[in-house]
């Protein structure tokens, strides 16, 4: 089955320095690839999807490029924001069963 | 203003008590799901249903069924829970089934349910 793995545990930033959090997966197929966000206390939101082109999904000063070759699909932001302290996952769809299969997710937390 | 919602929020049950979580949506998604959610464990999807009486097993099945009468009503029930059930649960709708740029699962608020 589809399996994803995520930056483990807790990454920890200064305000303004870059993020980047890794995201590669395991698939018998191209699946479609999701980063969702979720702050302390609420639901998973959306934060990006992958497109099957070449276009560079961004969201929030967020961007991530999917790269086949490689089976990852990283979250980038140029400068860190106390707001940006979250948990984040990345996920992949599986084949034709809209089966979505979270990772352990990574936490980022980010200091003034 | 599309919304998954979920009732109760916060939920306390005795052990070997029966639990019913429910979950609607009002954007007439076909595929539905429940995840529960523990520390450094992530998000498990315990049940995914692509329609009416259309039902099919997550990942950590055991312990749960689920119902779905309605296309826009999903629930989760816990026949005589269990301590280590205590989690938090989502649900979660998506338009159709299958990877698509327009598939990403919209989630309600999440249950707080503790199995005491």
């Amino acid at each position: 089955g589809d399996s994803v793995t995520q930056t483990e545990g807790l990454v920890t930033l200064t305000e303004g320095l870059p993020v980047m959090l890794n995201c590669t997966y395991q698939s018998t197929y191209s699946p479609f690839l999701f980063w969702y966000v979720q702050h302390l206390n609420e639901a998973p939101k959306l934060l990006l999807k992958s497109f099957t082109d070449n276009k560079r999904p961004e969201h929030q000063g967020f961007h991530a490029t999917l790269h086949k070759s490689s089976s990852s699909f990283h979250l980038q932001k140029s400068s860190a924001q106390l707001s940006d302290s979250a948990l984040y996952y990345c996920a992949p769809t599986g084949a034709n069963t809209g089966k979505l299969t979270f990772g352990h997710g990574t936490i980022l937390r980010v200091h003034p | 203003d599309m919304k998954v919602t979920q009732m109760p929020r916060y939920l306390i049950k005795r052990m070997g008590e029966n639990v019913l979580l429910e979950c609607g949506q009002d954007m007439s998604h076909e595929t539905m799901y429940w995840y529960r959610q523990d520390p450094g464990l992530g998000l498990q999807l315990i049940y995914i249903s692509y329609d009416v009486d259309s039902n099919s097993e997550g990942d950590i099945p055991k312990g749960y069924r689920v119902s779905r009468k309605k296309r826009e009503h999903f629930s989760l029930i816990l026949d005589s829970a269990k301590t280590n059930q205590t989690s938090v649960y989502f649900c979660a709708s998506s338009l159709y089934r299958g990877g698509g740029n327009n598939q990403a699962p919209l989630f309600g608020e999440g249950t707080r349910l503790s199995v005491l």
